[in-house]
């Protein structure tokens, strides 16, 4: 069981907007800022697609933004491509010995 | 252009050692806090065990629990993972991973593409 939860799954129409939401708890998300989000399609490794909660890394398109509230961070991706469907994960740094923690994963489909 | 290139992956029987290298080009290497993350087959990221830059501190999941060691030569520009007393459920290909902006071996930009390491008999 991955320690910060995310849904399995979310699907989204061309041009559309969707979020994912990422949520955790006030030892991980709700007291760190260390938030990121990565794409990964099939086959490939991981991008960094945003870091410290909202961050965008330059490269990164402007339709993807992050977010938080409490113990819960959110992914938005708007104006969907199709170039966008992949896995997307998000991290948190952690209170306990473990330093970072990863989301379960979710899988986006353009329809 | 910045690069990870990762090797050592392989088949090896339970209870067995494995030492995986990660070789870094096209970055001041010791600038940056590095971490291993591994991904089992059809599974999620995990984080494994990261690495300050001078390699003065390091970091390792719980489930490690004294079985890996992290460490790096920043003269060879390399970052290595020593993989002790392996278990089937550490089957996974596992990444090399630079970090974004600095020590704390917890944001990553660039990743290599991975090493699979299987554990049977």
């Amino acid at each position: 069981q991955s320690a910060l939860t995310q849904p399995a799954s979310v699907s989204g129409s061309p041009g559309q907007s969707i979020t994912i939401s990422c949520t955790g708890t006030s030892s991980d998300v709700g007291s760190h800022n260390s938030v990121s989000w990565y794409q990964q399609h099939p086959g490939k490794a991981p991008k960094l697609m945003i870091s410290d909660v909202s961050n965008r890394p330059s490269g990164v398109s402007n339709r993807f933004s992050g977010s938080k509230s409490g113990n819960t961070a959110s992914l938005t991706i708007s104006g969907l491509q199709a170039e966008d469907e992949a896995d997307y994960y998000c991290s948190s740094d952690t209170s306990s010995s473990t330093l970072v923690v990863f989301g379960g994963g979710t899988k986006l489909t353009v329809l | 252009e910045v690069q990870l290139l990762e090797s050592g992956g392989g088949l090896v029987q339970p209870g067995g050692s494995l030492r995986l290298s990660c070789a870094a080009s096209g970055f001041t290497f010791s600038s940056y806090a590095m971490t291993w993350v591994r991904q089992a087959p059809g599974k999620g990221l995990e984080w494994v065990s990261g690495i300050s830059g001078s390699g003065g501190r390091t970091y390792h999941a719980d489930f490690v629990k004294g079985r890996f060691t992290i460490s790096r030569d920043n003269s060879k520009n390399t970052l290595y993972l020593q993989l002790n007393s392996l278990r089937a459920e550490d089957t996974a290909l596992y990444y090399c991973a630079k970090d974004y902006v600095g020590n704390i071996p917890d944001t990553f930009d660039v990743w290599g593409q991975g090493t699979m390491v299987t554990v049977s008999s």
